[in-house]
């Protein structure tokens, strides 16, 4: 049984470029969530997705937009990128309990 | 108040020690409390959880302790082992979408 997966593993873009994050969610799972985890810190939640709309969204910019497909699969979507989005981009699924982390994408913004 | 503080940020124990992180938070409305492992290039990996209404969860050499009173828990990892060198964060759960609030880690490292 194949866990979260996550494409691309690396990303290097220019400051002002837009870029397209995917996720797969565990077989069984229905619920996406992303989170940002900067150097040194711990994750933090920017939105989740459960039938394919938006349930909730933490404290991010609207330069920060995602879509989740009848697969239940997600996409993140960061516009405008600055240097200060450079971070581990996390996709979790989850059912009703526990979140499985993916191993992430790394985003470097130059 | 979604916030969760974790100590210390680093802890080096001896093979075989305990090593112990703690985590404290304000917010009653957390209702489900995850510890995550996580190597480095590796996303967190979940490790133990417990909710508010239990005291004590154990799992082989992991284990949580809980108090509501205090609104702290923390995590002991008994017999630690060299593998066990990894980021440690405690997290807690809240809202309609149960998002994850974390903690900022601690960095564990395990001499052999």
């Amino acid at each position: 049984d194949a866990g979260v997966t996550q494409s691309p593993t690396h990303l290097i873009k220019t400051r002002g470029q837009q870029v397209t994050l995917r996720c797969s969610p565990k077989s069984g799972h229905d619920t996406v969530s992303w989170y940002q985890q900067a150097l040194g810190q711990g994750p933090q939640f920017i939105f989740q997705y459960y039938e394919e709309e938006e349930r909730q969204r933490g404290n991010f910019p609207d330069r920060f937009s995602g879509h989740q497909f009848p697969n239940y699969s997600s996409e993140l979507n960061v516009n405008a990128l600055l240097l200060g989005d450079s971070a581990l981009y996390l996709c979790a699924s989850s059912t009703k309990e526990e979140q499985y982390f993916g191993p992430g994408t790394r985003l470097t913004v130059t | 108040q979604q916030q969760v503080k974790q100590s210390p940020q680093s802890l080096i124990v001896q093979k075989g020690g305990i090593s112990i992180i703690n985590c404290a938070y304000e917010n009653t409305a957390f209702d489900y409390f995850p510890w995550y492992q996580q190597f480095p290039g590796k996303g967190p990996a979940l490790l133990i959880a417990i909710r508010p209404d239990v005291s004590e969860k154990k799992e082989g050499r992991f284990t949580i302790s809980f108090n509501k009173s205090a609104k702290q828990f923390s995590l002991h990892i008994m017999d630690s082992q060299p593998g066990d060198s990894a980021t440690y964060f405690c997290a807690a759960r809240w809202g309609s979408a149960r998002q994850l609030t974390f903690g900022s880690g601690t960095q564990l490292t395990v001499l052999p």
